[in-house]
């Protein structure tokens, strides 16, 4: 697509339930990135890929969190267990492996209730 | 590792007034910077860079950036700013054998008429 893309772009869960986010780079990116953008807390870095592989995943607040990335395109980030502490907007972006510069989608917005 | 310091989390200012939104960073390495900028209820978008050469960079809107390796800043200047410019900037590294980007908390920028 032209763009990176999220879904959902809101999602409001129960607090103990599992939840997953998903990310569609923009065609052609090798690299992604997980970030979380909580208020107060600026940006934080999650997990990145580079293909298929994640070499840095020192993001992760805890095991509850992981990441799968497919095919060297989509990447779904799961939750387990959400904990109220865990709502934020989860931010996806993209990039070509000899660019410099991410692109971003517009977020997933999670509220744990 | 990296840090991203923005030395003001709100910079309120009158339409037509000069700005500077001040951005320092840590590093033992070399690295590449990035202003990004946030419009309410909007993604992430790039607004300019620096990856080597002129320190001055400039984006499409009239903002600026000078990379200024001495004092380890890269501040961002507009001359005179207009309402539409409203939004959460965010300055990032990113080192120049790495992939990871790093942000700061943020600085809120708001045009008041």
């Amino acid at each position: 697509g032209a763009g990176v893309s999220q879904s959902p772009s809101n999602k409001v869960t129960e607090k103990g339930k599992d939840v997953e986010l998903r990310c569609d780079p923009i065609s052609g990116h090798t690299a992604l990135y997980w970030y979380r953008q909580s208020l107060g807390q600026g940006l934080e870095f999650l997990i990145y890929f580079q293909g298929n592989s994640a070499p840095d995943k020192s993001g992760l607040p805890s095991d509850r969190f992981s990441a799968e990335r497919t095919g060297g395109s989509v990447s779904t980030l799961t939750i387990q267990r959400t904990q109220q502490e865990d709502s934020a907007v989860y931010l996806c972006a993209s990039s070509p492996q000899s660019n410099y510069g991410y692109t971003f989608g517009s977020g997933t917005r999670l509220t744990v209730v | 590792a990296q840090s991203v310091t923005q030395l003001d989390s709100q910079v309120p200012v009158f339409e037509e007034a000069p700005v500077e939104l001040r951005c320092n960073y840590s590093s033992s390495v070399s690295v590449y910077l990035f202003w990004y900028v946030q419009y309410p209820n909007q993604g992430l978008q790039l607004l300019l860079k620096y990856l080597s050469g002129s320190t001055l960079v400039e984006s499409i809107n009239g903002f600026e950036a000078e990379f200024n390796k001495s004092q380890t800043s890269f501040h961002l200047r507009k001359p005179s700013v207009h309402i539409s410019d409203t939004a959460e900037y965010f300055c990032a590294v990113r080192p120049q054998y790495g992939n990871k980007l790093v942000f700061g908390a943020g600085t809120i920028l708001r045009v008041k008429s």
